[in-house]
């Protein structure tokens, strides 16, 4: 069964700082990552993908992708009250119909002021 | 661009009535949709994947003949939810997938579903 886990947290970090997000996975075959950031009652947000070993930068986010390690995380920089939110990490396996992803079950950021 | 939408966003409706939610994709064609479900401070679980002209693939679990869906074009599904029942009460949320950027899924806001 394709897993991916997430601490739950919550993970507090003072305004300003860096939040570090972690995600493994366990299907070693995997091709697509992706970071969606959900508010409470409200939908997931697509905020960050990436296909490739490495890091991927987007403003304050970036992504990092380490498929040797089958380890996905994400880096908000200089995190904003406006940040806190349930971060979700998904995963697209390699072949397959239908294109489903797996989510973690996120974890929960605060930012304080 | 990548923008869902859902309706309604919330709706009441008594224990052993129908309800259909609708998902639009309003600005890209999506051959394929999801359903999810979410009940409080749990995870997102899909339910099933809506193929355009094609029978909707359930997960495990999930009774095909209470959730009804339907994709008869390439930018809308729809979700009946029949015989409902208090229990059905949950964020329903779908996602479209977009034709061109392949792997990506796009999030309407949700439907909230009370069944008293």
């Amino acid at each position: 069964q394709k897993e991916v886990e997430q601490n739950s947290g919550p993970l507090s970090v003072p305004e300003g700082a860096i939040a570090s997000l972690n995600c493994t996975y366990s299907d070693r075959v995997s091709q697509s990552f992706f970071w969606y950031r959900q508010y409470s009652g409200k939908s997931p947000e697509l905020i960050m993908s990436i296909y490739s070993n490495g890091d991927k930068e987007d403003g304050r986010f970036t992504a990092q992708l380490n498929k040797a390690s089958q380890y996905v995380s994400l880096l908000i920089r200089d995190s904003q009250p406006s940040d806190s939110a349930t971060y979700l990490c998904a995963v697209k396996s390699q072949g397959g119909s239908n294109y489903k992803l797996t989510f973690g079950k996120g974890t929960l950021l605060t930012v304080n002021p | 661009g990548a923008v869902v939408s859902q309706h309604p966003s919330w709706v009441i409706c008594k224990s052993g009535t129908s309800v259909k939610i609708e998902c639009r994709s309003l600005d890209f064609q999506a051959t394929t949709m999801f359903w999810y479900r979410q009940f409080p401070k749990q995870s997102l679980m899909l339910m099933a994947t809506s193929n355009e002209g094609s029978k909707a693939t359930y997960e495990q679990g999930v009774e095909k003949d209470k959730f009804l869906i339907n994709h008869a074009s390439l930018t809308l599904s729809t979700l009946t939810v029949t015989s409902a029942h208090p229990e059905d009460s949950s964020f329903y949320i779908c996602s479209a997938r977009d034709q061109v950027r392949l792997y990506e899924q796009y999030f309407g806001p949700g439907t909230r579903l009370t069944v008293t």
